[in-house]
C-alpha cells in the first residue's frame, strides 16, 4: 500500500506570497492531520480533517487553512508569508480516528524556505 | 496548554551502549505514541502504548507507559548506529484526539 505522499518537496517563496501544499493520505485513511516542525518549537499541530471537516484546530493565526476533498487528499494554504513560516510542514493520515489511539502515518514533508 | 516535556534533549553514546528516554508530563492521555525521525523524512510510529503500566518491546527497545498514564520512558538495549534520529514521544488526549508532540530527544550512536 502506498505511503503518504506530499508536493512539493520544496519550495521558496517571497515574504507576502502565498503557498499551497497538497497532500495524499494512505488509501483508505480518511483522517489528516498537518504539522508543522521548527528547530525552535519541534512539531506543533495546525489542524486535522476527517471526512471533508475541520475536527480540530492548533494555535495559529487564521494565515493558515486547510481543506479536504471527498477522496480524501487535502491542501493546506498559507497567505502573506512571513519568514518566521520557514518550517518543514507535514501531513499525516489516520485509519482510527475516534478510537482514543489515532496513530498517524506521515509523509516526507514539504520543507518551505520564506526569503 | 498540555506540554509533554522529553529528557534529555540530546543523548551521543558509544554503539553497544544502553539509554533511557523520558517523556513527561502533567495531564493524562488516552494512549501515547513514541515516533523516529531521521534527516529529510517524516516520522515513523515506532508504537502505541494504551493502558497504565503497559509495557511493550520492539526487538531491543523497550516502552513503558506510566501507571497514571501522564509520563513514558524509552530504553534501548546495546544501541546500534542505525537507531540515531529524532525519538518524539506523542500524547493522544481524551475526547478531541489532538496529538500533543514532545519536545523530542535527537540520539547519536558512534560506532
Amino acid at each position: 500500500k502506498a505511503g503518504v505522499t506530499q508536493t512539493p518537496r520544496y519550495l521558496i517563496k517571497t515574504r507576502g506570497q502565498q503557498v499551497t501544499l497538497s497532500c495524499s493520505p494512505i488509501s483508505g485513511h480518511r483522517s489528516v492531520s498537518w504539522y508543522q516542525q521548527t528547530p525552535g518549537q519541534g512539531l506543533q499541530f495546525l489542524f486535522e480533517y476527517f471526512s471533508e471537516t475541520q475536527r480540530n484546530k492548533g494555535n495559529f493565526p487564521g494565515r493558515f487553512s486547510g481543506r479536504q476533498f471527498s477522496n480524501s487528499r487535502s491542501e493546506m494554504n498559507v497567505s502573506t508569508l512571513e519568514l518566521g513560516d520557514s518550517a518543514l510542514y507535514l501531513c499525516a493520515s489516520s485509519l482510527t480516528a475516534g478510537t482514543g489511539i489515532y496513530e498517524q502515518y506521515f509523509g516526507p514533508g514539504t520543507r518551505l524556505t520564506v526569503t | 496548554t498540555q506540554l509533554l516535556e522529553q529528557s534529555p534533549q540530546f543523548l551521543s553514546i558509544q554503539e553497544g551502549e544502553n539509554l533511557t528516554v523520558y517523556c513527561n508530563s502533567s495531564s493524562v492521555f488516552s494512549s501515547l505514541q513514541w515516533y523516529r525521525q531521521e534527516p529529510g523524512e517524516g516520522p515513523v510510529l515506532l508504537v502505541t502504548v494504551v493502558t497504565g503500566g503497559e509495557v511493550k518491546k520492539l526487538k531491543r527497545l523497550t516502552f513503558q507507559f506510566g501507571d497514571a498514564r501522564k509520563d513514558s520512558s524509552l530504553h534501548i538495549t546495546a544501541a546500534q548506529p542505525g537507531d540515531t534520529g529524532l525519538y518524539l514521544c506523542a500524547g493522544v488526549n481524551f475526547g478531541n484526539e489532538k496529538l500533543t508532540f514532545g519536545t523530542g530527544t535527537r540520539l547519536t550512536i558512534i560506532p
